[in-house]
C-alpha cells in the first residue's frame, strides 16, 4: 500500500469555482501534512502545511482528519494561475520520521 | 536568502558515461533529499542524509547511484554508467530536520538537474 494516496484528477473547473482535492495516508504516525504546488516541468513548491485544527491561507483551505487518516485541500474563487499539480505530502513516522512522502498529485486546469 | 541550488541545470550525456550533479541546500538545513522525476511521473525518493547519521539510501534504484554530502553542506549524486531509463529531472530538497515546533519538516526543492541519456 502506498504512504500517500489521491486522486490523479485531472480536475477541470472554470474560473471561480469552488475545487477540493482529497488524500489518504497510511502511517498513523506522522505528525506533519502539507500541500505542495508543482507547475509544468518546475519544482514542486510548499504551498502550505497543514494543522490539526485545519487552516486557511486566502483561497486556500486545508482540513487534517487524524482518525480516518485523511486530509483535504479546498480552493475558493479559482483563478487561472491556479492550474498546476496539487501534492498530498505527509511525514514518515518513527524510524522515517525525516522522511516525506508524496503522493503522485493531482493536476488541476482553471479555464476562462 | 539564497535557495536551494542544483547544478548543471541540464546535462546531455552518452549512454555509458558517468555524471555527477551538485546540490547546495539553504544555509542551517540539516537534512537533503534527492529525488527523481521522470516526465509525467511522481516524485521518487532516492536518498536522504540528516546531520552526521547515516544516509537513507533505500530508494536508490541501483548501485550505479551514489551520493556523498560534506557535513552539512553541498552533496553530488553519481550515476555511473547512465543508461537511458536515467533520463529525467533530478531535484534536491533541504529542510531543518529535526524540526522546531510546527516548523521544520517542510522541504524546500531546488530547480533540478534536467539529465537526458543520448
Amino acid at each position: 500500500r502506498k504512504e500517500v494516496e489521491q486522486d490523479p484528477g485531472p480536475f477541470n473547473v472554470p474560473e471561480g469555482a469552488t475545487v477540493a482535492f482529497n488524500c489518504t495516508y497510511s502511517n498513523s504516525a506522522s505528525q506533519s501534512f502539507f500541500w505542495y504546488r508543482q507547475d509544468c516541468r518546475k519544482e514542486p513548491k510548499l504551498l502550505m502545511s497543514v494543522y490539526s485544527s485545519g487552516n486557511e491561507d486566502g483561497r486556500f483551505t486545508a482540513q487534517l482528519n487524524r482518525a480516518s487518516q485523511y486530509i483535504s485541500l479546498l480552493i475558493r474563487d479559482s483563478k487561472l494561475s491556479d492550474s498546476a499539480t496539487y501534492l498530498c505530502v505527509v511525514n514518515g513516522g518513527g524510524s522515517t520520521l525525516g522522511r516525506l512522502y508524496f503522493g503522485r498529485g493531482t493536476q488541476l486546469t482553471v479555464w476562462p | 536568502g539564497a535557495g536551494v541550488s542544483q547544478s548543471p541545470s541540464n546535462k546531455v550525456t552518452e549512454k555509458g558515461k558517468d555524471v555527477e550533479l551538485r546540490c547546495d541546500p539553504i544555509s542551517g538545513h540539516t537534512a537533503l533529499y534527492w529525488y527523481r522525476q521522470r516526465l509525467g511521473q511522481g516524485l521518487e525518493f532516492l536518498i536522504y542524509f540528516q546531520g552526521n547519521s547515516a544516509p537513507d539510501k533505500s530508494g536508490l534504484p541501483s548501485d550505479r547511484f551514489s551520493a556523498e554530502r560534506t557535513g552539512e553542506s553541498v552533496s553530488t549524486l553519481t550515476i555511473q554508467r547512465t543508461q537511458q531509463e536515467d533520463s529525467a529531472v533530478y531535484l534536491c530538497a533541504s529542510s531543518l530536520f529535526p524540526p522546531t515546533g510546527l516548523a521544520g519538516h517542510e522541504q524546500y526543492f531546488g530547480p533540478g538537474t534536467r539529465l537526458t541519456v543520448t
